[in-house]
């Protein structure tokens, strides 16, 4: 079955950067995603990596994929007060219309 | 400007009484879906639906009733019989084929029930 797991808090100091792990066990996983949520909001997209990729940058952000040990991260560089919030890791199996499966969260705590 | 509109962001409900959360999209999206957030329990998907007049349940259907007669529309009913209500329920959608897999969310709903 599809399961993600990541732990539940993180804090960093500004201008360090964060990274955020994240383990999936759907082997059949085609694209994997990261989301954010800031407080008493709905959520955004961060960035999604296809599972044939290892590695993907988008500005602050770079994702690594190990396929074979099935582990998923997010890189935030140069954290900023702005990045707290709960960042979501969900993976997606087969087509673009099924639902996407999330792991908890991860509480980012950025520190001034 | 297009995107998925959920109403009203807080909603409150005596125990006992039905509610209906809505949510609607200008997107032009095939697929949509309803997943519940509650503290560290991350979310949960509730119902999806792939197309029009269709849908299937999620992981903790029980006490949730949906419909989807219009494409841009996927009305969750919270009913009596969901036994803890209390929670964030957060709507979203995707376009159903192709490279474009990002699901895009309304802001939420944040149910308590009295």
């Amino acid at each position: 079955g599809e399961d993600v797991e990541q732990s539940l808090f993180l804090s960093v100091r500004e201008g360090d950067s964060s990274v955020i792990n994240c383990t999936y066990t759907d082997s059949s996983s085609t694209y994997l995603y990261w989301y954010k949520q800031e407080p008493g909001a709905g959520l955004q997209l961060l960035t999604y990596i296809f599972s044939n990729m290892d590695m993907k940058q988008d500005q602050r952000l770079t994702v690594l994929l190990n396929k074979k040990d099935k582990h998923l991260s997010l890189r935030i560089a140069d954290t900023q007060t702005g990045d707290s919030a709960i960042y979501f890791c969900a993976e997606r199996w087969n087509s673009g219309n099924t639902p996407l499966v999330f792991g908890k969260g991860t509480r980012l705590s950025v520190i001034a | 400007d297009g995107g998925i509109t959920q109403s009203p962001k807080y909603l409150f409900r005596k125990e006992g009484q039905n509610v209906t959360l809505s949510c609607e999209q200008n997107l032009n999206h095939d697929a949509m879906y309803w997943y519940r957030q509650d503290p560290g329990q991350g979310l949960r998907l509730i119902y999806y639906s792939q197309i029009v007049n269709d849908f299937q349940k999620g992981d903790i259907a029980e006490g949730y009733s949906v419909s989807r007669e219009k494409k841009e529309s996927f009305p969750l009913t919270v009913t009596s019989a969901q036994k803890n209500p209390t929670a964030f329920y957060l709507c979203a959608s995707s376009i159903g084929t192709g490279d474009d897999t990002e699901a895009f969310f309304g802001q939420g709903t944040r149910l308590t029930v009295v």
